[in-house]
């Protein structure tokens, strides 16, 4: 079992409300990922980061900001929430190294009214 | 950017039916791994390939990395109901992981 956590795992808020979602990881792993994914649709990268104070943007881009001042944590917050944020946020984390898989955690289903 | 893209988008088959995606890359991989996510769950670790031209096995699941290091294929013989579920590779060529487009499988008994 991965020890990666998230919270909410469900969240239906009005728009134009700031939200953070929450990542939580005790594997002690540096890299740490944020993906948004669309009900049976593919992995959007959103944001990623190295380690402590490392955030970069992902391929997908986001209106959402991440930080990243202890290792086990990594969240994702978005000033002002609209309809198109609805989507299911995904977050992961892996070891160092060439040969590391990636755990995710259960996910968070964001519905923004 | 690196794109990663899987065919087919979508697959039903028959239980006892043979499956495979195939996954394509836009740029060399130092690794390629594979995830298999259930309907309403999160992406799990099946396996990962590094060496070009490796394949590797899991029971009824075979994996293999091109020559290139720009291609893979997940082939599951004999296909069973529990298979169900959206396959994605992933490809690694700095320290982002960018996943496939994925193939969701659809097993009918």
């Amino acid at each position: 079992e991965a020890d990666i956590y998230q919270t909410p795992r469900y969240l239906v808020i009005g728009t134009g409300k700031k939200i953070t979602l929450e990542c939580s990881q005790t594997m002690g792993h540096d890299k740490m990922y944020w993906y948004q994914q669309d009900p049976g649709m593919e992995l959007h990268l959103i944001h990623y980061s190295y380690g402590v104070n490392s955030t970069e943007k992902g391929d997908l881009s986001s209106e959402s900001t991440v930080s990243r001042i202890r290792t086990e944590h990594f969240p994702l917050t978005l000033e002002s929430a609209r309809p198109s944020h609805t989507s299911q946020y995904l977050c992961a984390s892996r070891k160092t190294g060439m040969s590391t898989e990636a755990f995710f955690g259960q996910g968070t289903r964001l519905t923004v009214v | 950017g690196q794109q990663v893209m899987q065919i087919p988008q979508y697959q039903h088959v028959q239980e006892g039916e043979d499956f495979t995606t195939y996954c394509n890359s836009s740029t060399t991989l130092s690794n390629i791994q594979w995830y298999k996510q259930r309907p309403g769950g999160h992406p799990v670790f099946l396996i990962q390939l590094v060496k070009s031209g490796e394949v590797k096995k899991q029971k009824r699941l075979t994996f293999q990395f091109g020559e290139a290091k720009k291609n893979s294929s997940l082939h599951i013989t004999a296909t069973q109901t529990t298979d169900v579920g959206t396959y994605f590779c992933a490809g690694r060529a700095t320290d982002k992981l960018i996943f496939g487009t994925g193939t969701r499988l659809q097993v009918f008994p």
